[in-house]
């Protein structure tokens, strides 16, 4: 069966430290991915998706397949980067988006 | 531009009572979809409306009707509310049905 899982339920790291939040999927198809994000107060947002290969506010996200994995990087948090990150699969072509439990990420001055 | 907008953005009912929950997006896409969102449980999918005219089970369906009114509308009902299904409620709409999904800001939701 598909599934997202976000190993960590809160990460918390001071500014200008590396960060890393995981997410591991399984699903027997080609998988296509997403970052979410929701910050204070604000509507959840797409922070990247992996066929974009971008780099979004510092952000990357790398597909590995071997592994089933498509952690979150950035190299230098900001405190602007608290807020809830959740990890999505899209599983078929009707638009079904399996989401993981969600990792608050916590950047300290 | 509103993008997703979802109405009402709180509400408390009492077991057994029915309520339509709605949602509108002005942004001309074409799918529609209905999530809850539970402690520790990420978004789960309820239904979903990939064009005007379809609708489809998610994940969650049980005790829940929706409809997709016209190309800009889609309510989820509850006709008969359960404390199980005190949760918050996203709604959220796509260009097509593979594409980003732009999010309402949620619809928090007590059953007593």
């Amino acid at each position: 069966a598909q599934r997202v899982t976000q190993p960590e339920k809160l990460l918390s790291v001071f500014k200008g430290a590396p960060v890393e939040l995981k997410c591991n999927y399984s699903y027997s198809g080609s998988p296509e991915l997403f970052w979410y994000v929701q910050y204070s107060r604000q509507r959840l947002q797409l922070l990247l998706r992996h066929i974009s290969r971008e780099s979004i506010k510092g952000f990357t996200a790398d597909l590995n397949k071997g592994e089933t994995s498509f952690h979150l990087k950035k190299p230098f948090a900001q405190e602007e980067d608290s807020a809830m990150y959740y990890c999505a699969l899209l599983y078929n072509q009707g638009g079904k988006l399996i989401f993981g439990q969600g990792t608050e990420l916590s950047v300290k001055p | 531009n509103a993008g997703v907008t979802q109405t009402p953005k709180f509400q408390v009912l009492k077991t057994g009572q029915s309520m339509t929950l709605q949602c509108a997006q002005d942004m001309n896409h074409n799918s529609m979809y209905w999530y809850r969102q539970d402690p520790g449980m990420g978004l789960r999918l309820i239904y979903y409306s990939a064009s005007e005219g379809t609708t489809d089970k998610g994940e969650v369906p049980n005790g829940y009707n929706v409809s997709r009114l016209n190309k800009r509308e889609f309510s989820l009902r509850l006709e008969s509310a359960a404390p199980s299904q005190t949760s918050v409620y996203f709604c959220a709409s796509s260009e097509v049905s593979n594409q980003p999904q732009h999010f309402g800001d949620g619809t928090r939701l007590s059953i007593l």
